[in-house]
């Protein structure tokens, strides 16, 4: 039930861009967007609602595309505070059940 | 700033023990959850509450129970202590409601487990 988080692992230079994806086998309510640093507490990023728009977040944006059943993050020219592990969460049906299953993570390390 | 309290950052029990673990959230929240985070297996919930003395089991419930006594604290438990219950334990809430920024989930810093 968890969703699929890809790659599960990315390094990349300062100044670089990269994508983190999430998919479901059921269909999406919402997908939200955290991030944690090494030994600190998840921080929500951004939520993503079924029928609503691209988010974005300073340099961080995020899409949503309901027919895949899936989302990206998008992270552009990336800094070094960016590092971190990086979740998706779902929220599945047509309502809002508060309840949010968490993928597996994908790990960001950015180099100077 | 809505501040998730986890009573201990660092635990160490030896098997069969009884384990207690406490979460309070300073938000008037009225959902609670129990996740344990194991490296490559993300956050995996373990229990959830949406109100006081309400719990609902998550995906990996075996071997723990909860307690929500007061809507502001949050009670995970392991009746006897196993070593593959050795895990990073965090506690988040929300605030319900209509979607949007309600759902949105307040982590604590986590508590270590080991259990020897």
């Amino acid at each position: 039930q968890q969703p699929v988080q890809s790659p599960q692992a990315v390094i990349l230079r300062e100044g670089e861009d990269a994508v983190i994806n999430c998919s479901s086998s059921k269909a999406l309510y919402s997908v939200h967007w955290y991030r944690q640093k090494h030994g600190e507490a998840p921080v929500f990023l951004m939520i993503l609602l079924k029928g609503g728009e691209q988010k974005g977040h300073e340099k961080i944006s995020a899409s949503f595309n309901e027919k895949k059943q899936q989302s990206s993050l998008y992270l552009t020219a990336s800094q070094l505070s960016y590092s971190g592990t990086y979740f998706c969460g779902t929220q599945w049906g047509d309502s809002s059940a508060s309840k949010i299953i968490f993928g597996s993570g994908t790990r960001l390390s950015i180099r100077p | 700033d809505v501040k998730v309290t986890q009573s201990s950052r660092y635990l160490v029990k030896r098997t069969g023990e009884k384990v207690f673990l406490e979460c309070v959230q300073d938000m008037d929240h009225e959902n609670m959850f129990w996740y344990r985070q194991d490296p490559g297996l993300g956050l995996r919930l373990i229990y959830f509450s949406y109100d006081v003395k309400m719990k609902e089991k998550g995906d990996i419930p075996e071997g723990y129970s909860v307690s929500r006594e007061k809507k502001e604290r949050f009670s995970l438990i392991l009746e006897s202590a196993s070593t593959n219950q050795t895990s990073m334990y965090l506690c988040a809430s929300s605030h319900s409601g209509l979607a949007g920024d309600t759902d949105i989930q307040y982590f604590g810093a986590g508590t270590r487990l080991s259990v020897l």
